[in-house]
């Protein structure tokens, strides 16, 4: 079964705070994507990586920024954390000829 | 820019009282036509792919099919864990990104 795990389930965090989120799978997927979810809005993609050191920005790049050195780790940063970042943020992987993505079990961010 | 409409919004049903959700969906060159499950507090889980008009998958109570235009999930006789979050999720020709849904809240009350 394909794993992908998200480093913490909780994080509350200071308004200014530099704030890493972590995800790694285990399935060798060359895709991984990066979404915050709001009640309401839906799932709104915020980063995308297609392999190795390649991303893309989704729909919500600002305030945010990804790094991928390594297949498997694909890590969210938000470089001055504000209280409209507090969000649920999920991650998910992809193999590159598959359609479906297997997401993580999410990071709740609360940012005061 | 494609587009996928899920309805309704949220949906209450008894338990063993069947019923469908719709997804229907305005894109060019369908790739892929995707369901998942999405427990409160949760990410989303996988259940079905499905590519082509006519195609039906089953898995246990639940049942979805495609048509050109959309995608049904039918519900039969559900039980109170069926209660989550349906989402759907298209991906098509020309992107790597799916496009999402917003989901239909589903509660089944014993």
């Amino acid at each position: 079964d394909v794993k992908v795990t998200q480093s913490s389930r909780y994080l509350v965090k200071r308004t200014g705070e530099k704030v890493f989120l972590e995800c790694v799978q285990d399935m060798d997927h060359e895709n991984m994507f990066w979404y915050r979810q709001d009640p309401g809005l839906g799932l709104r993609l915020i980063y995308f990586s297609y392999d190795v050191k390649m991303k893309e920005k989704g729909d919500i790049p600002e305030g945010y920024s990804v790094s991928r050195e390594k297949k498997e780790r694909f890590s969210l940063i938000l470089e001055s954390a504000s209280t409209n970042q507090t969000s649920m943020y999920l991650c998910a992987s992809r193999g590159v000829w598959k359609g479906e993505l297997f997401f993580g079990e999410g990071s709740r961010l609360t940012v005061l | 820019e494609d587009q996928v409409t899920q309805s309704p919004e949220a949906l209450r049903l008894q338990e063993g009282e069947s019923s469908s959700l719709n997804c229907s969906y305005t894109v060019s060159g369908l790739r892929g036509l995707f369901w998942y499950r999405q427990d409160p507090g949760k990410g989303p889980e996988f259940l079905f792919t499905l590519y082509s008009a006519g195609e039906e998958k089953e898995k246990e109570r639940l049942k979805a099919t495609l048509t050109k235009k959309e995608s049904f999930l039918h519900i039969t006789a559900p039980k109170p864990e069926d209660s989550a979050t349906y989402l759907c999720a298209v991906r098509t020709g020309g992107s790597y990104i799916p496009t999402f849904g917003r989901g239909t809240s589903l509660i089944v009350h014993p």
